[in-house]
């Protein structure tokens, strides 16, 4: 059974970075690429870029270039997405998920929530 | 990039009534390269079509996609009560890879 287990709920204040897990289970990590989504309260999925965690290479989303990195760690099958110069704009629940076009599994969710 | 939109934005069926979902592309997306995901409340999205119109695993017959270039469709031909969600289609023939806004299905 594949599963993709992320890191708990954070609250920062605007300005602080966030780095959020995803470990997965059921497959090597190394056999897929692993994308990166987020969803702002109430409103629809937004892609945030992946990392082929065979050989590292990313793609990122324009508009989060040069705040978010993405790594993996294969010796613990864990997939990492750090973002940061937090702003309240980045509040929302992030997702990881599977593969690089369509997203097949999917992480339960971590809430970043942004407030002074 | 290619946006998507969706429509209607909310859709009030009946169970056992058929729901048609529409998501029309900004320019072709050739390979068929699109997908569509189901949402429940306070879940991740599931995904239920890739390719236009192949199902995933483990998803019901009653749910089909079709079309092609710019126009594609989601039909689920008899609404069950677990079927009440918001559904999104999604490229994937391009980077950035974009959603379309959603539609809700809602109980009537």
């Amino acid at each position: 059974q594949i599963h993709l287990v992320q890191s708990g709920a954070e609250l920062k204040t605007p300005g602080a970075s966030v780095k959020v897990s995803c470990k997965a289970s059921g497959y090597a990590i190394i056999t897929y690429g692993l994308s990166w989504l987020r969803q702002a309260p109430g409103q629809g999925l937004e892609w945030m870029g992946w990392i082929s965690a065979d050989n590292g290479k990313t793609n990122y989303a324009e508009k989060l270039q040069g705040r978010v990195t993405m790594t993996t760690d294969a010796s613990t099958n864990t997939a990492y997405m750090e973002l940061t110069s937090l702003t309240t704009d980045d509040t929302a629940v992030y997702f990881c998920a599977r593969k690089t076009a369509t997203f097949d599994y999917w992480g339960q969710g971590t809430l970043v929530t942004v407030s002074s | 990039e290619i946006v998507l939109t969706q429509s209607p934005g909310t859709l009030s069926l009946s169970p056992g009534e058929r729901a048609t979902l529409s998501c029309r592309a900004s320019q072709s997306i050739t390979n068929n390269y699109l997908a569509w995901y189901q949402q429940k409340p306070g879940q991740a999205p599931r995904l239920l079509i890739y390719g236009a119109s192949s199902r995933a695993t483990g998803i019901p017959d009653r749910f089909s996609g079709s079309g092609s270039g710019t126009d594609f469709t989601l039909t689920i031909s008899r609404l069950e009560p677990e079927d009440f969600a918001v559904y999104y289609c999604q490229q994937y023939i391009d980077s950035p890879r974009t959603f379309g806004q959603g539609t809700k299905v809602d109980i009537k």
